[in-house]
């Protein structure tokens, strides 16, 4: 059984250029949690999808930052006209259920670089 | 306004210690603790949790310790080996739903020393 993939692993943009990143949740996953760490600091919660629908994007920028995980295919985390202070890595998580007793299984990140 | 703080960014301990990390909170709605385990260039791993309902879970030689009225929680690891250097980051969450995502402490690098 496939872990969570993650793709690229590193993504190099110039400012203002547009970031894609792609999240394959495991296998009988349809729960999908994007977080952001940047240099030094912890991980933050960006936003929550299930299957077709954005649950909680409590953490998400308001402007620039969109995702979607579609009926097919996987989710996305899309970064329009990025800026250097995107750069950081980026981690999906997956779990099988909502709620705390349904763990959440991270991939091994997407590095984003903004030069 | 960091809700979940680690206040040691690095830690060292000889093999076959005990490791001990530590973890504060400062939201009180938090009532379910994670603790995850990272390797560089790797996703964090689930390492163990405990309810706010129960003071200490254990599990093989990781041991969780929480004391909610100091809003404070640690991570036993003993023995110590050398496969357990890592960051490891505490993480906390409220069960009564409206809070899907984890918020998580900025981690402590742990270095096991042979």
């Amino acid at each position: 059984n496939a872990g969570v993939m993650q793709n690229p692993r590193h993504l190099v943009r110039r400012r203002g250029q547009e970031a894609r990143l792609r999240c394959s949740p495991m296998k009988g996953h349809s729960h999908v949690y994007w977080y952001r760490q940047l240099p030094e600091e912890g991980l933050k919660f960006m936003v929550y999808l299930q299957k077709e629908n954005i649950i909680d994007e409590s953490g998400m920028p308001k402007e620039r930052f969109s995702a979607e995980f579609p009926k097919e295919g996987p989710s996305i985390l899309r970064i329009q006209q990025v800026v250097r202070g995107d750069s950081a890595a980026y981690f999906c998580a997956s779990s099988p259920g909502r709620g705390i007793y349904n763990e959440q299984f991270f991939g091994p990140g997407t590095r984003l670089t903004v030069l | 306004d960091q809700q979940v703080k680690q206040n040691s960014p690095s830690l060292s301990v000889q093999e076959g210690r005990i490791s001990i990390l530590n973890c504060d909170y400062t939201n009180s709605m938090f009532d379910y603790f994670l603790w995850y385990k990272k390797y560089p260039a790797e996703g964090p791993t689930f390492l163990i949790s405990i309810s706010s309902i129960k003071d200490k879970n254990e599990d093989g030689r990781f041991t969780v310790f929480l004391n909610k009225s100091a809003k404070h929680l640690s991570l036993h690891i003993v023995p110590s080996q050398p496969g357990d250097s890592a960051v490891y980051f505490c993480a906390a969450t409220f069960s009564g739903g409206g809070a899907d995502g984890l918020t998580f402490g900025k981690g402590t690098h742990l270095i096991i020393q042979p």
